[in-house]
């Protein structure tokens, strides 16, 4: 059974970069076939997808977030991160990790909130 | 960008009676369709895929049909732990990929 851990700060200052990481047991991400990916909810809200990557380090992401946007991953340590600079509290958000296969997301990690605040 | 739009919004039924929700997407996402359940302070999760195949593990009472641009769950008979909030999401344009605005099931 693949779960998915996400990790990272609650609490980011604005201006500054948010930074999650994503640990993943029950299976191995550079197995190949499968994608990583990050989604987030504001709170009551929709979801939104961020963006991807594959174990290769391929990646590709939502184009309204694509400025601010870096996801890498580390298969040594079976983990994948998110970083996303110069937020603000429209940033604040439940972020979740899940992997995606080629469209639908089958396993997702618990979520984890961020929040952008001074 | 492909929008969903869900109907309705809040849809209110009792248990054990049949609740059948909306997706609608701007342009065809042919099969390309996904539904996800989210109780409150969970993750989503998978139910429907190529929208009409249940994800592993669930009951066959969820079932999703259409394509194209309509897109319709149907749960058979609620069950108290069905009430939750339902979620469509495109692939179609995958590795994009975009949500609905979501239906909430409550108690009638």
């Amino acid at each position: 059974q693949v779960q998915l851990q996400e990790s990272g700060p609650g609490l980011v200052k604005p201006s500054q970069t948010l930074s999650l990481t994503c640990t993943v047991s029950g299976g191995s991400i550079s197995s190949g076939g499968y994608y990583w990916s990050w989604i987030r909810q504001h709170p009551g809200k929709g979801l939104e997808w961020i963006g991807y990557i594959y174990y290769s380090g391929s990646t590709y992401y939502n184009p309204s977030l694509k400025s601010r946007v870096t996801i890498s991953v580390d298969t040594s340590k079976n983990q994948f991160s998110l970083k996303l600079s110069s937020v603000t509290a429209a940033d604040t958000a439940v972020y979740y990790c899940a992997r995606d296969q080629e469209g639908y997301l089958d396993y997702w990690g618990q979520g984890t909130l961020v929040t952008v605040s001074s | 960008e492909i929008v969903m739009t869900q109907s309705p919004a809040t849809l209110s039924v009792s248990p054990g009676e049949r609740a059948t929700l909306s997706c609608r997407a701007s342009q065809s996402v042919s099969s390309n369709l996904a539904w996800y359940q989210q109780k409150p302070g969970q993750a989503p999760r998978l139910l429907i895929y190529g929208a009409s195949t249940r994800a592993t593990g669930i009951p066959a009472r969820f079932s999703g049909s259409g394509s194209g641009t309509e897109f319709t769950l149907t749960i058979s008979s609620l069950q108290s732990e069905d009430f939750a909030v339902y979620y469509c999401q495109q692939y179609n344009n995958w590795p994009s990929l975009t949500f609905g605005g979501g239906t909430k099931v409550e108690i009638k």
